[in-house]
C-alpha cells in the first residue's frame, strides 16, 4: 500500500545536539512538507518541496534544515539552533500546486529533548 | 491575518447527535480548496472531506458534510448521529490556487470534539 513512512516514532534530543527525522513517501507525489503542531496552537508549516533539490522555508525555519535529494525523501535536521524544539513533528505530502489535492500524512514523531 | 480560524477551542456532543465544527477562511484567490483533518489521540491526520471554491453544492461523505458559504467565507463541518470515535481534534485547512504559495496547506487551531455516551 502506498503511504509515507515517518521514523523514529519518538525520538530524544541532547543539549547541543542535531538530530533527523525521516520521511520517506512511496506515493509518486511530488511536493512534500514538514509541519510543526505544538499544544493549542495547530500545525505550523517548516519547510516544503516542490521538487527534487530545490526546498522553501515555511513560517518557522529558523533552527531547522532539510534536503530533497530523491522524490521519496525528505529528511529534516533539527539543529542545535532550534531552542524549544519539543514538539511533534509530521511530514506531508501531495501533488504540486493542485489546490484540490489532499495532503498525504505520516504518523509523526514526538521530539522531546532530555 | 489568519488564514483559517476555528473559534472552538472544545465542544461536547452526546452520542447520536449531530454537531458542527465552525471554520472561517480568509483568501484573495478565486480558486482554493478547503479541507478538514481529523486527529485522534495517536497523531496520525485523517482526511475527512473537500470543498472547492468553485462546487455549487456542499460536499457530503458519509455522516460528514460540509457547510459551504461562500460569501461568509465559512466552511463548517457536520457530523451527523456522533460516534464515540469521533471524540478527536478536528482541523479545518486550506490551499490557494495561486503560484505563490505553491500549494501549501494552512490550518486553523483546531477544535477539540468530545463525544459523550
Amino acid at each position: 500500500d502506498g503511504g509515507i513512512t515517518q521514523s523514529p516514532k519518538y525520538l530524544f534530543r541532547k543539549e547541543g545536539q542535531n538530530v533527523t527525522l525521516s520521511c520517506e513517501q512511496n506515493l509518486n507525489h511530488d511536493a512534500m512538507y514538514w509541519y510543526r503542531q505544538d499544544p493549542g496552537q495547530g500545525l505550523r508549516l517548516i519547510y516544503y518541496s516542490q521538487i527534487v533539490n530545490d526546498f522553501q522555508k515555511g513560517d518557522i525555519a529558523e533552527g531547522y534544515s532539510v534536503s530533497r535529494e530523491k522524490k521519496e525523501s525528505f529528511p529534516l535536521t533539527v539543529t542545535s539552533a532550534q531552542k524549544n524544539p519539543t514538539a511533534f513533528y509530521l511530514c506531508a505530502s501531495s501533488r504540486p500546486g493542485d489546490y484540490t489535492s489532499k495532503l498525504f500524512f505520516g504518523s509523526g514523531t514526538q521530539l522531546s529533548v532530555l | 491575518a489568519q488564514k483559517i480560524t476555528q473559534t472552538q477551542p472544545g465542544m461536547f456532543v452526546q452520542e447520536k447527535e449531530a454537531v458542527t465544527l465552525d471554520c472561517t477562511y480568509d483568501t484573495s484567490d478565486q480558486s482554493y480548496g478547503l479541507f478538514w483533518y481529523k486527529q485522534p489521540s495517536s497523531g496520525e491526520m485523517i482526511f475527512l472531506i473537500y470543498q472547492g471554491s468553485y462546487d455549487e453544492q456542499n460536499a457530503t461523505e458519509g455522516r460528514y458534510s460540509l457547510n459551504f458559504q461562500k460569501a461568509r467565507k465559512s466552511a463548517n463541518l457536520v457530523i451527523s448521529a456522533s460516534q464515540l470515535g469521533d471524540s478527536a481534534m478536528y482541523f479545518c485547512a486550506m490551499r490557494e490556487g495561486g503560484s505563490s504559495t505553491l500549494g501549501r496547506l494552512y490550518f486553523g487551531r483546531g477544535t477539540q470534539l468530545t463525544v459523550w455516551p
